[in-house]
This record gives structure tokens, sequence and C-alpha cells, in this order.
């Protein structure tokens, strides 16, 4: 079974438009994250979330935004899509706040 | 702003050698993490440093964590094929997050 899972793989877009990433983990882990990859192989976190806090990052856009439907689920939702946004997003998990993280396999975006 | 630098950016080693790469931060910090990610794949977390003289290890590799230098250290012990990918430190300090650029290493035949 896969701990952390999201969907879809592979998204290609049209500037302009609003997409959706979905993530879920199967650990029971109280955390979940979401980071960015650019094309330079950068890192950056984007969020942390767990169900009592929602930590953002400053410099994330504000058409970026995560929503969740329960623990077991972190869901990146961003609008008005930009070239900039290309990248790949990974999702994450974790036990407590600031342990060891669980990666899902990441979403390559494309934005055209 | 919270820097954090790794060197060297490339690494190229032979097998059975040993190497050093290094992690330096601006700021104090709550903890620092160590990540692995092969080509093209996700994130593997590796080790989590919460004090300072923090050590851990795990297979041939060794993290440690000098906080009054602001220095962590990912330490390869007699470097194997497996071990090539591209490393990732991470500081923390409780109200910023920041990645390292990343090492790239190859370990030769």
């Amino acid at each position: 079974d896969t701990a952390v899972s999201q969907t879809p793989k592979y998204l290609v877009t049209q500037m302009g438009n609003d997409k959706s990433i979905k993530c879920e983990q199967n650990l029971g882990h109280d955390t979940m994250y979401w980071y960015k990859q650019d094309s330079k192989k950068f890192l950056k976190i984007m969020f942390s979330y767990n169900n009592k806090e929602l930590i953002i990052n400053e410099t994330v856009p504000n058409r970026f935004s995560p929503k969740s439907p329960d623990k077991a689920h972190l869901n990146l939702h961003i609008n008005s899509l930009e070239l900039g946004d290309s990248a790949v997003y990974f999702c994450a998990s974790s036990l407590l706040s600031g342990g060891l993280t669980n990666f899902g396999p990441g979403t390559r975006l494309t934005v055209l | 702003e919270l820097k954090v630098e790794q060197n060297p950016l490339f690494l190229s080693m032979q097998e059975g050698k040993n190497y050093t790469i290094y992690c330096n931060y601006s700021t104090t910090s709550d903890r620092l993490y160590w990540y692995r990610q092969d080509p093209g794949k996700s994130l593997e977390s590796l080790f989590v440093l919460l004090s300072n003289g923090a050590v851990k290890q795990e297979g041939r590799l060794m993290a440690s964590l000098d906080t009054k230098a602001r220095l962590s250290t990912l330490h390869i012990t007699a470097a194997v094929h497996d071990l090539s990918a591209t490393y990732f430190c991470a500081v923390d300090t409780g109200n910023q997050f920041y990645f390292g650029t990343g090492t790239s290493l190859t370990v030769i035949p």
C-alpha cells in the first residue's frame, strides 16, 4: 500500500486555469505538507498543516490554497495558474510536526 | 532571511572512499534535516537532528549537528554506487524552513 499518494502524477494546463492536486496519506500521521521543486531542483516548503494549525510560507502567492477535508487528506488548489508555477509538487506527512517525513511521488505541473 | 549553503554542490567519488558534505546556515535552528533524492524520484527523509552535538547514523551515512557553528555534516563512509543521489539539508528555525541547494553525489565504481 502506498503511504502517501498524489494525483495526478502529471498535469499540463493553460495559463489562467484553476487546478487541484490531491494528496492522501494512510499512515495515520498528524501533519501534512506541500513542497515545490522548481526546474533547477530548488526546494521550498509551501504549507504545513495539522488539525490545529496551518502554517503558510509567506512567499507563497495566495493563489495557492491547501484544503484538508480530513486528517488523511491535504489537497492543493491553485488559481489563475502562471508559467512560473511549473514545477514538481510534493506532498508529505509526518507523525509529529517536525519529525521524519514520508513523501508522495510528486506531481509534475506544466503551465503552457 | 535564513540562508542555507551546502558544499560541495557536486561530488564525484570512488567506491570505498570517505567524504563529507557540509551544510552551513545563517541563524539559530530548532532542527536540521537531511534528505536524499534519486534522479526523477521523490525525496526520502534520512535524519532529523534536534540538538547541539546530535549524531545519527544509518548504514554508511552519519549526520552530525553543531548548533554553535551553525553547521551540519553528512559523512559518507566507504561509498558504494547505491549512494549516488542528490542530498539536501534543510533548516527549521521554528518560523522559517529553508532547504540547501543540494549536493549531487556520484559514486564511481
